[in-house]
């Protein structure tokens, strides 16, 4: 079957960096997106990633690895407002997207 | 600044009830999906089109049915609700996949409860 790996939930603090780690086993790969989701509001775009390498965004980065099959976003200089949950997806070879669980993230002064 | 909208945040509904979720888009995409979320699930797609009067099933449509008679505006219909269809439903809009990164454009979601 196809699975997404996210951890449920992780805790930061104001100022720091967080990793977010994303494993995959799907029928095919192209492409991997990161959303970000406060609560009770819509999914917004982050980052795509479809060659192996770095994508960054300001604060926010992410990296892809096809062959150990696994991505991580990685945020710095936290702020409160990145409190949120952050959903990893996978388009597979027949250009489905597969959805993790998403990660939810605590930010602590 | 609002590119899909859906009709309805929360609604309660009785077991039984037909149910009508409504989403438009103005972004002139021509792919628009229902998904459904559950805590500690990811989006499961429900269904999803990829032109007017078209429709695809997804990984979970049973009791559920769909129209797009225009191509801004996608329905998500539950003939019959029950409570196991008590959820957050999602709609997005996105251009074509094979299009490299079509990024998907969520409304903020209807909340619906089934009593």
């Amino acid at each position: 079957g196809q699975n997404i790996d996210q951890p449920t939930e992780m805790t930061a603090t104001e100022g720091a960096i967080v990793q977010i780690n994303c494993t995959y086993q799907t029928s095919g790969f192209n492409g991997l997106f990161w959303y970000q989701q406060h609560a009770g509001e819509a999914p917004t775009f982050l980052s795509y990633n479809v060659l192996d390498g770095l994508e960054e965004k300001g604060r926010f980065s992410s990296v892809l690895s096809r062959t150990k099959g696994y991505s991580y976003l990685l945020l710095k200089e936290l702020q409160m407002k990145d409190s949120a949950s952050y959903l990893c997806a996978v388009y597979d070879s027949n250009y489905q997207l597969i959805w993790g669980a998403g990660t939810k993230l605590i930010i602590k002064p | 600044d609002v590119k899909v909208t859906q009709s309805s945040r929360y609604l309660v509904k009785r077991t039984g009830e037909k149910v009508f979720l409504e989403c438009v888009q103005d972004m002139d995409h021509e792919n628009m999906f229902w998904y459904r979320q559950d805590p500690g699930l990811g989006l499961r797609l429900i269904y999803f089109s990829y032109d007017v009067k078209m429709k695809e099933k997804g990984d979970i449509p049973e009791g559920y049915s769909v129209s797009r008679e225009k191509k801004e505006r996608f329905s998500l219909i539950l003939e019959s609700a029950s409570t196991n269809q008590t959820s957050m439903y999602l709609c997005a809009s996105g251009e074509g996949a094979q299009s490299g990164a079509n990024v998907l454009t969520f409304g903020a979601g209807s909340r619906l409860t089934v009593l």
